[in-house]
């Protein structure tokens, strides 16, 4: 079975420093990976899918299928950037498309 | 933008009673979804719906619960008869044709007495 991991629980760094979110994944094959974001008392929302190589909010992240991982970076933090981030996998072309979570780190950018 | 919404937000119910959850999914998406997230835990997958009926269901979705689309716009979860482990964060997702991302609901807490 598929499974993600995010080893970090808790990140704290320092406006404008470098953060970078680990994320590794178990699968075989080729899943599709995101990651999404909750800020505090919000809904879960999409910030990044590997298939769209997108900056959002100037965070990317690369598939590394060598690695198996998914790590998400942004090379400045700013204190909007505090919440919680999920890595998530998902399989293309199965049944339903469920989405398997990691458990998530907690960014706290201090000012 | 259009959004997934999920009432109540908040649901206290007594163990053993049943308990509805209840979302509206974003109106032209076909596929639904609830996940659960156990306070500390992560978030879990319980079931996916499609087309009017299950596609996917975890070990969790037991004969306890259930999910319906009654009417073309809510899609509930019921759980039959809730028991203190059912206490969690419930989250409602849809998506629509394709390759499109779940867009997830703000989620309903329930606490079981």
């Amino acid at each position: 079975a598929q499974r993600v991991t995010q080893p970090e629980k808790l990140l704290s760094v320092f406006k404008g420093a470098p953060v970078e979110l680990k994320c590794n994944y178990s699968y075989s094959g080729s899943p599709e990976l995101f990651w999404y974001v909750q800020y505090s008392r919000q809904r879960l929302q999409l910030l990044l899918r590997h298939i769209s190589r997108e900056s959002i909010k100037g965070f990317t992240a690369d598939l590394n299928k060598g690695e198996t991982s998914f790590h998400l970076k942004k090379p400045f933090a700013q204190e909007e950037d505090s919440a919680m981030y999920y890595c998530a996998l998902s399989l293309p072309r199965a049944a339903g498309n469920k989405l398997t979570f990691g458990g998530g780190t907690r960014v706290l950018v201090k000012p | 933008e259009p959004e997934v919404t999920q009432t109540p937000s908040h649901q206290v119910t007594q163990m053993g009673q049943e308990v509805i959850l209840r979302c509206v999914p974003i109106s032209n998406h076909l596929y639904f979804y609830w996940y659960r997230q156990i306070l500390g835990q992560k978030v879990e997958f319980l079931v996916s719906f499609y087309n009017n009926e299950i596609s996917e269901k975890s070990e969790i979705f037991d004969d306890q619960f259930s999910v319906e689309r009654p009417d073309g716009s809510n899609f509930t979860l019921k759980i039959r008869s809730t028991k203190l482990e059912d206490s969690a964060m419930y989250f409602c997702a849809s998506r629509g044709q394709g390759n499109q991302p779940q867009h997830f609901g703000d989620g309903t807490r329930l606490s079981i007495l």
